[in-house]
């Protein structure tokens, strides 16, 4: 089965970058999707199609892709504190989520 | 606004079916191209997708490897709504339950609802 893999967690102070990677066979080939995901919430849609960042959504999250995608949190703040998933399509074109970041801003 | 309300028993005894209901305002469940989602998210960490369906002149049905066999998800153009059944469930089922639309990625989802599986 078709596998994303994510650092397990990512630490930052406020105000500083946080970088998370999704690393897969076909990435490179295949667009990349960002959830947010928060205790008690429902996830957030923050990067679509590699780089697309939904209305709403703020500025300093991006995206970008190649043989690895990257969620970019740049002036990181308290409240982006959560769990981050990237998710791609397999070969049957069915989602798969990676296997998730904790992002720490302290 | 697009939203979407889950409903559906928490509780459920081990080898029974979990059914789950997603109703959906704002859009429609056939609705050409624009799938209806259902991921859940376990306690032992991570997002799992489920399975879906979409109408793409013809109803589409497309579940995870995981779940292949046990899983169910119907549309109900009338109420405007779609469901999930998941048949013989275990402990290993216990997790919160989310339905989705993939317009550009999974951009709108419902609330969730835990799902415990135990006797």
């Amino acid at each position: 089965s078709y596998e994303l893999t994510q650092p397990p967690s990512v630490s930052v102070s406020p105000g500083q970058t946080a970088r998370i990677t999704c690393s897969g066979d076909a990435l490179a080939k295949k667009y990349a999707y960002w959830y947010q995901k928060k205790p008690g919430q429902a996830p957030v849609l923050v990067i679509y199609e590699d780089r697309k960042r939904p209305s709403g959504v703020p500025e300093r999250f991006s995206g970008s892709s190649g043989t690895m995608a990257t969620l970019t949190i740049s002036g990181a703040q308290v409240e982006d504190e959560a769990d981050y998933y990237c998710c791609s399509t397999d070969s049957s074109g069915n989602p798969v989520f990676g296997t998730g970041t904790k992002v720490t801003v302290l | 606004q697009v939203q979407l309300q889950q409903s559906g028993p928490g509780l459920v005894k081990p080898s029974q079916t979990l059914s789950l209901t997603c109703g959906i305002s704002g859009d429609s469940v056939s609705r050409n191209n624009v799938a209806w989602n259902w991921i859940r998210h376990s306690p032992s960490g991570g997002l799992e997708w489920l399975g879906r369906t979409l109408y793409r002149s013809k109803w589409i049905y497309d579940y995870a490897a995981s779940v292949k066999g046990r899983i169910t998800i119907n549309p109900d153009t009338s109420r405007n709504q779609f469901s999930l059944q998941l048949d013989s469930v275990t402990p290993e089922d216990t997790a919160v339950y989310y339905c989705a639309r993939s317009l550009y990625g999974m951009d709108v989802w419902g609330q969730g609802t835990t799902v415990i599986v135990s006797s």
